[in-house]
């Protein structure tokens, strides 16, 4: 139990497109759902944490605007990087806490974004 | 907000061995420590975590100690093998958001 998916697992884009990428908990609803991004050889940053029917809550230093979060659904969470440069290119991974404890976090297998 | 030291950030020993990798923390409202392993390109996976009215607990090769007047937690993993060469990280939960160490790369020597 507790599975979370990622779509896409890749995806290469233009300088100045923007991508979509979805969070979804398969087998259990996502009281709360967060979004990391790892640069090579570093740590996970958390970007935001989003909670179903709200407006997401970004970390000092991530801008609202142009990292985009929806969570619609209580197994639905969605990325969009809008306007993407190359700095932007990343492992970007979600995760999903359940109703059953709010600590344990199940996460996603990441998407690697390629700005080019 | 929570700020995780992680030493060290290498560590290579050799293969039966065991490995200590410590964490400190700064936020004493923290009250859940996970140890996540990431192989290159995969998720962190959970490998043990504990709470904090636990201060050891042990899972087969596995042990993590926490100490909370210290606010520091580390991780044992005994009797080493080659497949348990990754990035470690620990992190600590306050207000349910984690925050990561700044991971530890282990290589185990055959």
């Amino acid at each position: 139990g507790a599975v979370v998916s990622q779509h896409p697992s890749r995806v290469i884009c233009k300088s100045g497109t923007s991508v979509k990428i979805e969070c979804r908990s398969l087998d259990f609803q996502a009281t709360t759902m967060f979004w990391y991004r790892q640069f090579p050889k570093q740590s996970l940053m958390l970007m935001a944490t989003s909670n179903e029917g709200s407006k997401a809550t970004y970390e000092q230093g991530v801008e609202k605007d142009k990292f985009l979060i929806n969570h619609a659904s209580l197994t639905l969470s969605t990325l969009t990087v809008t306007s993407a440069h190359p700095e932007d290119s990343s492992f970007y991974i979600c995760s999903a806490t359940s109703g059953t404890d709010v600590y344990e976090q199940y996460f996603g297998p990441g998407t690697r974004l390629t700005v080019t | 907000g929570e700020n995780v030291e992680q030493h060290p950030s290498t560590l290579s020993v050799q293969e039966g061995d065991s490995a200590v990798i410590k964490c400190t923390y700064s936020d004493s409202a923290s009250n859940y420590f996970p140890w996540y392993k990431q192989e290159l390109g995969k998720r962190p996976q959970l490998i043990i975590d504990i709470r904090s009215n636990v201060g050891e607990k042990k899972d087969q090769r596995i042990a993590v100690t926490l100490n909370k007047t210290a606010k520091h937690f580390s991780l044992h993993i005994t009797e080493t093998q080659p497949e348990d060469s990754a990035v470690y990280f620990c992190a600590a939960s306050s207000a349910r958001q984690l925050t990561f160490g700044s991971g530890t790369q282990l290589t185990v020597l055959p």
